[in-house]
């Protein structure tokens, strides 16, 4: 079945350090989404990429998603503590009838 | 606050026990899900239900059961639950049932089976 891995599994920074977690497929995905959760709470949505190669920006936050539609990243420049918690790249599968989570990158951002 | 609300929020059973989770989304939205979320492994869908009617079932075991009376509620019915079944448990709603969808997800209810 499909697979969505993302590396790191778990990411300490210094506060003030940039941080970056890579989402990766096994197959082709129409658009990638990803989805942050803070200790205790619950997924929110940050963002949606569709085209291949697409790139977007949130404040410091950098998405992108790849040529071949298979992997994506996170870049956070800069990171603050209330950047700490999961981040959660998600993807349909090649039907669309199927949505799947990836392992998720836990972020935590020492003072 | 997403406009999606669960509850309980926190729920001990016995595997004996027949309890129900429910959710509630006031985003006027038509398609809802069921998430499982344990320690150290990828958020699972289970159900998934698009105008009422359930439209995904993943494998998930007999022992959980979907209901959705209408496309603002969302039941889940466990019985017999296993130890291994403690999880947070997410509810998800989405404006259509379809790839481009955004979701919404609700706190959860946290399910600890003893």
């Amino acid at each position: 079945g499909q697979q969505v891995m993302q590396i790191p599994q778990y990411q300490h920074v210094q506060e003030g350090e940039d941080f970056t977690t890579y989402c990766n497929s096994s197959t082709t995905l129409s658009n990638i989404q990803w989805y942050k959760q803070r200790p205790g709470g619950h997924p929110v949505f940050l963002i949606q990429l569709v085209k291949s190669g697409e790139v977007k920006k949130q404040k410091r936050l950098t998405f992108q998603f790849g040529e071949a539609k298979k992997n994506s990243s996170l870049h956070i420049t800069a990171t603050q503590t209330t950047d700490v918690g999961t981040y959660f790249c998600a993807g349909p599968s090649p039907g669309g009838n199927q949505f799947y989570f990836g392992t998720g990158t836990s972020l935590t951002v020492i003072p | 606050e997403t406009g999606v609300t669960q509850t309980p929020r926190h729920l001990v059973m016995g595997m004996t026990n027949k309890k129900s989770l429910k959710c509630e989304q006031h985003l006027g939205h038509n398609a809802m899900y069921w998430y499982k979320q344990s320690a150290k492994k990828p958020l699972e869908l289970m159900f998934v239900y698009s105008l009422e009617e359930r439209v995904e079932n993943n494998s998930v075991p007999s022992r959980f059961s979907p209901e959705c009376p209408n496309s603002s509620h969302l039941f889940l019915h466990l019985h017999t639950l296993q130890p291994e079944d403690s999880a947070l448990y997410l509810c998800a709603s989405s404006h259509q049932r379809t790839p481009q969808e955004t979701q919404y997800f609700g706190p959860g209810t946290r399910l600890l089976v003893l």
